[in-house]
């Protein structure tokens, strides 16, 4: 059964640094989502990607973050300069059209 | 007002029990709801989607009350499998962003 697939399972950091998310959606999927969850809260929308661009953003998805597809299967999400308040499980989606969407594992980002 | 709310829980039901999750949203411009369940620091799982009509799975059942605004699922001859977190999703418009209620703890006991 096709899986969405993220990479690294699990980040470490330093405060200022910049990270990189790594996401391989479901092959004949269209749309892709970025979701975070900060431990012990519930999980909350960052992002959704369409034919290129952003669809949709949080307010939480501010200037410090982006997310590119820099080729037909990989979706990244990048973090310019971490904040403690960044530490969460960050996992990736994707949906064949509007409609269910499928979760990848997650990577747990941690910053010192 | 939450934009989803859900039982907080835990449950702690017996092998065999039968369980109901409620769960309310704010906004009856709503389009698509669904049932995740979460287990220990892993990902959502899509459970079932949730339709006007109701629908069943195996032992899982979703009601939608539109007017209501309110989403049900009832679980029969629970398993210890079935122990994890479920969550309520609400998806506002096609394409967008989901919802997510806080989620419901389930722990099924020998």
């Amino acid at each position: 059964e096709p899986e969405v697939t993220q990479t690294p399972s699990h980040q470490v950091t330093q405060m200022g640094q910049e990270v990189i998310l790594r996401c391989v959606p479901i092959s004949n999927h269209l749309y892709f989502y970025w979701y975070r969850q900060i431990l012990g809260q519930k999980v909350e929308f960052l992002v959704s990607f369409y034919n290129n661009e952003i669809s949709e953003k949080s307010e939480i998805f501010d200037d410090q973050f982006s997310v590119e597809r820099p080729d037909g299967s990989n979706f990244t999400l990048k973090i310019r300069s971490t904040k403690l308040e960044d530490s969460a499980m960050y996992f990736c989606a994707s949906s064949e059209w509007e409609n269910e969407q499928f979760f990848g594992p997650g990577t747990r980002l941690t910053v010192l | 007002r939450k934009e989803v709310e859900q039982d907080p829980g835990p449950f702690n039901v017996p092998e065999g029990a039968t369980v109901a999750f409620n769960c309310t949203y704010s906004n009856s411009a709503s389009q698509s709801f669904f049932w995740y369940r979460q287990d220990c620091r892993k990902e959502p799982k899509l459970l079932m989607s949730v339709y006007s009509s109701g629908n069943e799975d195996g032992r899982f059942t979703a009601q939608l009350n539109r007017a209501s605004q309110y989403i049900s699922l009832l679980i029969r001859d629970s398993k210890l499998s079935d122990s994890a977190t479920y969550l309520c999703v609400v998806n506002n418009n096609q394409g967008g962003k989901l919802i997510f209620g806080q989620g419901t703890e389930l722990s099924v006991k020998p």
